[in-house]
């Protein structure tokens, strides 16, 4: 059973500071890794995608990969209040389209 | 670009209906289409797997003959769900994944359609 794990939260950053979301996964030949953003009553929207080891960033958004530790974090840097909602982590193995979904963080940035 | 509609936003009928949902690829051709459901405050669960021109994958525990998939096209993939019954109101959203070769091709995600049986 794979499985994709996340703290369900909710975490609480206040504006302008750094919001971390990790995620941790049991498949360890694992491949890709996603993170999507979802916000309340909406479909998902994918925000950053990673697939080797360390850090791929992309405007306020960096995402870090360690396959040694099965880990997986999202960082957002100046966070601003649009910002907050449920960060969904996912992750598709090897040979497999089909992702494997946490359960999402659910992210509050206060002004 | 990697846009996905979806077909409608919303639905209320009543409990004996069958509701057909549509999920377009509008810029890319999309070989492989997934139908997810969510329910309040839960993650998405995968439903099943539809590779155009041959027959849709279902996860265990998915009755395929309540919910009806055809993927006639490289851009367009339809879910029905017949014979509506109030257990079935969810949120169903379709994802599309582009037709190129390796793993580097994530899904993209229609808006979602809010179903609502009464």
């Amino acid at each position: 059973q794979k499985e994709v794990e996340q703290n369900s939260g909710p975490l609480s950053v206040p504006e302008g500071a750094i919001a971390s979301l990790n995620c941790t996964y049991s498949d360890r030949v694992s491949q890709s890794f996603f993170w999507y953003r979802q916000y309340s009553g909406k479909s998902p929207e994918l925000i950053m995608s990673i697939y080797s080891n360390g850090d791929k960033e992309d405007g306020r958004f960096t995402a870090q990969l360690n396959k040694a530790s099965q880990y997986v974090s999202l960082l957002i840097r100046d966070s601003q209040p649009s910002d907050s909602a449920t960060y969904l982590c996912a992750v598709s193995g090897a040979g497999s389209y089909q992702l494997t979904f946490g359960k999402g963080t659910k992210l509050s940035v206060i002004p | 670009g990697a846009v996905v509609s979806q077909h409608p936003s919303w639905v209320i009928c009543k409990s004996g209906t069958s509701v057909k949902i549509e999920c377009r690829s509008l810029d890319f051709q999309a070989t492989t289409m997934f139908w997810y459901r969510q329910f309040p405050k839960q993650s998405l669960m995968l439903m099943a797997t539809s590779n155009e021109g041959s027959k849709a994958t279902y996860e265990q525990g998915v009755e395929k003959d309540k919910f009806l998939i055809n993927h006639a096209s490289l851009t367009l993939s339809t879910l029905t769900v017949t014979s509506a019954h109030p257990e079935d109101s969810s949120f169903y959203i379709c994802s599309a994944r582009g037709s190129r070769q390796g793993m580097d091709q994530p899904q993209h995600f229609g808006d979602g359609t809010r179903l609502s049986i009464l």
